[in-house]
């Protein structure tokens, strides 16, 4: 069974700070997405990485997926109130007639002012 | 442009009873895939339907079966509902079967709150 492990697992910081998330694992995924879920929501995805090393930015979001597909970071600079929620980083594995997400132990944020 | 969504919001069942859950994928998506939520954790893997098959399945017993019909919608449907079953169901929906080499993107709908008593 492949797991993710995410630390934080809770973040309590005020508005103007920056954070990092991370998202370790010791298997390989073919893919690496990050969600948002506010309470009694589903989770919304932020972003896909795909290549080993690659970096992405969205806005005050940066997320960097590790050279050998094992692991990913979320940076937020300048933490705002409505980038509060529970932030969910999940593994691809495709096998050609399936593919699956495998979730990570969510790290839930608090921003406040 | 609808995106995935799900049927009931809420559900309150009793123990030993049965529920079917609803989703319908979002527009030109064909597959979808249902995950379990317990409190204060991440989503739990169920399964995935794509062509109307069943076509890979998390750690979950055979009280959980799903269907999925022709426009795409699907179906789970838990029996012999234990308090442990209490937690969000999410529907997810993506564009086909993605190669060993490639990606899909999977959306997700509002979720199904199932409490059982």
């Amino acid at each position: 069974t492949q797991l993710l492990e995410q630390s934080p697992q809770f973040l309590s910081i005020q508005e103007g700070e920056n954070l990092t998330v991370y998202c370790n694992s010791s298997s390989v995924f073919s893919s690496l997405q990050w969600y948002r879920q506010e309470p009694g929501e589903g989770p919304v995805l932020l972003v896909t990485v795909v290549t080993g090393g690659e970096v992405k930015k969205l806005k005050r979001l940066t997320f960097q997926f590790g050279d050998a597909r094992k692991d990913s970071s979320l940076h937020i600079t300048a933490a705002q109130p409505g980038d509060t929620g529970l932030y969910l980083c999940a593994g691809g594995e495709n096998t050609g007639t399936a593919s699956k997400l495998t979730f990570g132990t969510g790290t839930r944020l608090q921003v406040t002012l | 442009d609808a995106g995935v969504t799900q049927s009931p919001t809420h559900l309150i069942k009793t123990r030993g009873q049965q529920v079917t859950l609803r989703c319908s994928p979002k527009s030109g998506h064909d597959t979808v895939s249902w995950y379990q939520q317990a409190l204060g954790q991440g989503p739990q893997f169920i399964f995935q339907y794509y062509e109307e098959e069943e076509r890979q399945r998390g750690n979950f017993p055979d009280r959980f079966s799903g269907h999925q019909f022709p426009n795409y919608s699907s179906e789970l449907n838990v029996n012999a509902l234990l308090l442990g079953d209490s937690a969000l169901y999410l529907c997810a929906s993506s564009t086909g079967l993605a190669g060993s080499d490639s990606y899909n993107e999977q959306f997700f709908g509002p979720g199904t709150r199932l409490t059982v008593l």
